[in-house]
């Protein structure tokens, strides 16, 4: 059975903060993974996306990490701003059944000015 | 561009009663995809749609929930009859292609979320 699993559930931070975000999954045959904002009451966007054959993606203040022998992705956000206030969300892909996205729960964060 | 337009974004019903959720892809995505987010989890896929063909319902409640996109654009998604775990957000995405084409990047729209009483 997939799995997603990300930790902490809910994250409150001063602003300025730097902070990381974890996400955990079973399958290792993994085809990309990606990091998605959720604001409320509006659809996902999508921030990130890393290949298999990738270690990590960059945009910004935002640093996406990836490793598939343990299994773990890592979203770094530098400098948090209250604007970063959302839910994040994990997804991947799997090799065998690429057109669907298994996502992780998310990560509630708010950032305090 | 415009994106992906959902309708209505909030709906009450009682339980047993039918419901239906309309959406309007950008314009020119192939594919369309269907999400149920339960609240505190993440989206799960429903159905996805390639033009007006289904891809993938494996994960669809047939015996309450149905779907169409008869002309490959727009799509309509049914409950009937609707019970109290139905409460949720529907999700609707588009994209260019299937991500076997290399059409990574689905658009969600702002969803609908529905309360079943």
């Amino acid at each position: 059975k997939q799995e997603v699993t990300q930790i902490p559930a809910a994250l409150s931070v001063p602003e300025g903060e730097n902070l990381v975000l974890n996400c955990s999954f079973t399958d290792s045959a993994i085809y990309n993974l990606q990091w998605f904002r959720q604001d409320p009451g509006k659809g996902l966007t999508s921030l990130l996306l890393i290949q298999s054959s990738q270690r990590e993606q960059t945009s910004g203040r935002l640093n996406a990490s990836l490793d598939k022998s343990s299994g773990r992705s890592t979203l770094y956000i530098a400098a948090s701003q209250p604007g970063d206030s959302a839910t994040y969300l994990c997804a991947y892909r799997m090799k065998t059944s690429y057109d669907k996205v298994i996502f992780g729960p998310g990560t509630s964060l708010s950032v305090i000015p | 561009e415009a994106g992906v337009a959902q309708s209505p974004r909030y709906k009450i019903i009682e339980k047993r009663q039918s419901v239906a959720f309309w959406c309007n892809p950008i314009s020119g995505h192939a594919t369309l995809y269907w999400y149920q987010q339960i609240l505190g989890q993440g989206p799960k896929l429903l159905i996805q749609f390639q033009n007006n063909g289904v891809v993938d319902d494996s994960q669809l409640p047939k015996d309450r929930f149905s779907a169409e996109r008869l002309k490959g654009v727009d799509s309509t998604l049914k409950i009937q009859p609707a019970k109290l775990e139905d409460s949720a957000v529907y999700l609707c995405a588009s994209s260019l292609a299937p991500p076997r084409w290399g059409a990574e990047t689905q658009y969600f729209g702002p969803g609908t979320r529905l309360l079943v009483l």
